[in-house]
């Protein structure tokens, strides 16, 4: 199956910096999201991109599909930004199971 | 829009006990619910994806007889687990979606169970 490598790993940062996640995949992938798991475990919907560029406030995400690899920004971090950020997608095929990536655990302190 | 709930939201139950998770979309028809079990620090694990009406695939390695799923209509999923051991101690999340064309998932607050 297709492995989803995410970097960095860990990331801490002052409130106010900006960063960016990353996530490789070792094949093409469908449906790709990204979501964020906060501190109570609930994961939430950051985006849903294929392909393209989205923004939504201070996130933003990118997906080159043709180089396997999707980026999320996050801008002008706050403290609730802290959590874990998993990028997944669907293997082509039609499948509809999400292969997910180990995560990037950010830590921002005040 | 998109909301899954989860019940409970904790559970603790003894040895040899049974425990059902409710899942639920509160605000859409869910044509597939997937759950996932996440150990600490850990990614999620996909244990099985159900359609309403039809038996639940269980991935490779995923007990069925232990984790029963019954989707019983297009907005409930249940995850019963049988005779928990310690080690089914776990924080279990269940997720939904109603898309056929791009799958795009929307996940439950997760359930920690603790069996002693």
């Amino acid at each position: 199956g297709i492995q989803v490598e995410q970097s960095p790993p860990d990331l801490i940062l002052q409130e106010g910096a900006n960063s960016t996640l990353r996530c490789n995949f070792s094949d093409s992938v469908n449906n790709l999201q990204w979501f964020h798991q906060n501190p109570w475990g609930q994961l939430i919907n950051l985006f849903y991109i294929p392909s393209g560029t989205k923004q939504n406030g201070r996130l933003s995400a990118t997906t080159v599909a043709t180089e396997r690899y999707s980026l999320l920004y996050i801008s002008s971090s706050q403290t609730t930004d802290s959590g874990v950020y998993f990028c997944a997608g669907t293997t082509q095929g039609g499948s509809e199971k999400l292969v997910f990536g180990k995560g990037t655990k950010l830590t921002v302190n005040p | 829009g998109a909301v899954v709930s989860q019940h409970p939201s904790w559970v603790i139950c003894k040895s040899g006990t049974s425990v059902k998770i409710e899942c639920r979309s509160l605000d859409f028809q869910a044509t597939t619910m997937f759950w996932y079990r996440q150990f600490p620090k850990q990614s999620l694990m996909l244990m099985a994806t159900s359609n309403e009406g039809s038996k639940a695939t269980y991935e490779q390695g995923v007990e069925k007889d232990k984790f029963l799923i019954n989707h019983a209509s297009l907005t409930l999923s249940t995850l019963t687990v049988t005779s928990a051991h310690p080690e089914d101690s776990s924080f279990y999340i269940c997720s939904a979606s109603s898309d056929t064309l791009t799958y795009e998932q929307y996940f439950g607050p997760g359930t920690r169970l603790t069996v002693t």
